[in-house]
């Protein structure tokens, strides 16, 4: 059965911290796998990583993809409290000729003042 | 506004009534999956529809939820009979289709089920 693993559950930093949030697979075909930050509403996308795109960064977020050992980090340097959140890992797979997303439960992250 | 919109953002529904949840994906995206989210949990997939088409409804229960997109007018998710146990945050997202396509998600429906 095609899942989604991060780790950890929860963390709690404080402001100045750096991060690594992760993320484990096992999906059939795999295509993609996906970043969302999700506050008190809709998931918001951070990054795509793919076979042909296995690093992405943007400002203080970075993501790399290790498909030989089938996961992937999140990095966040210099938290900042605006980055609480719950950070989700979704992973595309394709299955009958149809793709779907696998989500994991997430990574509930708390940034201190 | 160019993003998901769902309708309503809360929803209070009695034991055996019906919910419907309302969704209008992103301008320019045919493609709709419908994701349910229970606290402290990730979001389950439910189904997938395009215009018209049901394409992957595995992840939805065979009773009492049924989901339709017509050609016009927003997707639609209905549970009818609803239970406590569906109480729980209804995702939708969009794509433009395509094995790479990003899902941009709505706000949600917070269903509550007394």
């Amino acid at each position: 059965e095609d899942k989604v693993v991060q780790s950890p559950l929860s963390l709690v930093v404080h402001e100045g911290d750096t991060v690594t949030l992760n993320c484990s697979y096992e999906v059939t075909n795999f295509r993609s796998l996906l970043w969302y930050k999700q506050e008190k509403k809709a998931p918001t996308f951070l990054f795509m990583l793919t076979s042909s795109g296995i690093e992405k960064k943007s400002g203080r977020l970075s993501s790399i993809l290790d498909k030989k050992e089938l996961s992937s980090i999140l990095n966040i340097t210099a938290t900042q409290t605006g980055d609480s959140a719950i950070y989700l890992c979704a992973v595309a797979g394709t299955t009958s000729g149809t793709y779907k997303y696998i989500f994991g439960t997430g990574t509930r992250l708390k940034v201190l003042a | 506004n160019a993003g998901v919109m769902q309708n309503p953002r809360h929803l209070v529904r009695r034991r055996g009534q019906e919910a419907r949840l309302r969704c209008s994906p992103m301008k320019g995206h045919s493609h709709v999956y419908w994701y349910r989210q229970l606290p402290e949990e990730g979001l389950k997939f439910m189904v997938y529809l395009q215009k018209e088409n049901i394409i992957d409804e595995s992840g939805m229960p065979k009773e009492r939820f049924s989901a339709e997109f017509p050609k016009e007018g927003p997707s639609i998710l209905r549970i009818q009979q609803v239970v406590r146990g569906d109480s729980a945050a209804y995702f939708c997202a969009s794509s433009q289709g395509g094995v790479l396509a990003i899902q941009y998600f709505g706000a949600g429906t917070r269903l509550s089920v007394l």
